[in-house]
């Protein structure tokens, strides 16, 4: 089925880096634009990052821009998301997810835990 | 760029209907069609329930639907039923600088 699934989240101090993937199954991965999208702890949702069908195209939310790369391998099924000089206010869980055109996510994967402490 | 205004809170018995507002500005929910909602259960994904203001995906209920006015959007929610009581955000495009922003979520109450 169409699904989702992210993996690379953990503990890490600030300041390091951390390396998201997300896999894709069940549909024509390459023909989608994708999304990061991040849940700080009991808060509210916050775009990250998106990337175009063939990864020519890419565009960051101010609070990363400069930090954060998105990136995608059609021939792997795999988008990413690389985090360097995390900082505490990056804690949060992290979709990947399907636009579906209108600028709306249709499919999302359950997401990976980032937590930044020392 | 601020965040989309949302209600912190809505209720409504079983049955009943019930409206979440979304304001934002004319740079993003008044100046594009490109309003989504998303419904959220505890510990689980978004899931998207209206796109392009009031598009419903295959599968979601008729009994939601979406619509806007101005700045402000609204998803409105008939015949509510128990399942129905999540978390609700919304969404619009807000240009090629800021590109997507939520709103900070209703929490929806089934009495």
């Amino acid at each position: 089925q169409v699904q989702l699934v992210e993996s690379g989240g953990g503990v890490v101090q600030p300041g390091r880096s951390l390396r998201l993937s997300c896999a894709a199954s069940g549909f024509t991965f390459s023909s989608y634009v994708m999304y990061w999208v991040r849940q700080a702890p009991g808060k509210g949702l916050e775009w990250v990052a998106l990337i175009s069908y063939d990864g020519s195209n890419k565009f960051y939310a101010d609070s990363v821009k400069g930090r954060f790369t998105i990136s995608r391998d059609n021939s792997k099924n795999t988008l990413y998301l690389q985090m360097n000089s995390l900082r505490a206010e990056d804690t949060a869980v992290f979709h990947c997810a399907r636009e579906r055109g209108y600028y709306a996510l249709d499919i999302w994967g359950q997401g990976t835990m980032v937590t930044v402490s020392s | 760029q601020s965040a989309l205004t949302q209600p912190p809170s809505a209720s409504g018995s079983p049955g009943q209907s019930v409206t979440i507002s979304c304001t934002g500005t004319s740079s993003d929910v008044g100046g594009y069609n490109y309003v989504s909602w998303y419904q959220q259960h505890p510990g689980k994904a978004p899931k998207l329930m209206i796109y392009g203001v009031s598009k419903r995906p295959s599968g979601v209920p008729d009994r939601f639907s979406g619509s806007k006015s101005g700045n402000t959007a609204s998803l409105t929610v008939s015949g509510l039923q128990a399942e129905d009581e999540a978390e609700y955000y919304c969404s619009s495009y807000a240009g090629s600088n800021n590109f997507v922003l939520f709103g900070g979520g209703t929490k929806l109450t089934v009495l």
